[in-house]
């Protein structure tokens, strides 16, 4: 079945660094991929929208900068905390659309800043 | 994509049925019911799907009700393993739409 592969799964990194999460499509081709943040005990939310080839589109609210988002093939997305500061720690998961059985999702990245 | 409404937390014996509901009140005609769930600090994982007729697979059962507006996921012999929150979402089968999460229902599978 579909695999999209998510690295790193943890990374702790310094108040003021960059962090770079990537998401692999392993055995499709994903035009797309949605890219969430999850914090403690509440539910998934969609940060973004990347399609390769064009421009990410953001939810509302989540910062453009801060969060930026390239798909520089139909097999890579990525997801880069630019200037990370502790309130970004938390749990951010991809997520390619349906080929036969709905959505795929990465196996998820937790993000701690200190 | 249609709202559904889960309850937000479920107990359930182990080795028993775990029955989770879920309303979709407004779900369209071609629109089907999925269900995902998530182990703690893992990615979703897909279950099950169905439009109206009932589903069945190595993981679970899918009960759709006659009008749609409603349905229920079963674990037929729930184990300590599926312990996990579980998200009902409905949308269209090939749709490459975004998918806004509810709150989903955390089952705790008891010993």
């Amino acid at each position: 079945g579909a695999v999209v592969s998510q690295h790193p799964s943890w990374v702790i990194c310094k108040s003021g660094t960059s962090v770079k999460i990537e998401c692999r499509s392993l055995d499709f081709q994903a035009t797309t991929m949605f890219w969430y943040r999850q914090f403690p005990k509440q539910s998934l939310m969609l940060m973004a929208t990347s399609n390769e080839g064009s421009k990410a589109t953001y939810e509302q609210g989540v910062e453009k900068d801060k969060f930026l988002i390239n798909h520089a093939s139909l097999t890579l997305s990525t997801l880069t905390v630019t200037s990370a500061h502790p309130e970004d720690s938390s749990f951010y998961i991809c997520s390619a659309p349906p080929l036969n059985y709905g959505y795929t999702f990465g196996s998820g990245t937790r993000l701690t800043v200190v | 994509d249609a709202k559904t409404t889960q309850p937000p937390s479920m107990d359930c014996a182990e080795g028993r049925a775990a029955n989770l509901p879920c309303n979709h009140s407004t779900i369209s005609g071609n629109e089907y019911v999925y269900w995902y769930r998530q182990i703690h600090s893992q990615g979703p994982q897909y279950i099950i799907h169905g439009l109206k007729n009932n589903e069945t697979n190595e993981m679970a059962s899918l009960i759709i009700t006659e009008d749609r507006k409603s349905s229920t996921l079963i674990l037929p012999h729930a184990t300590l393993r599926d312990t996990a929150v579980y998200y009902c979402i409905v949308r269209f089968e090939t749709s490459y739409d975004k998918v806004i999460f509810g709150p989903g229902t955390s089952l705790s599978v008891i010993p």
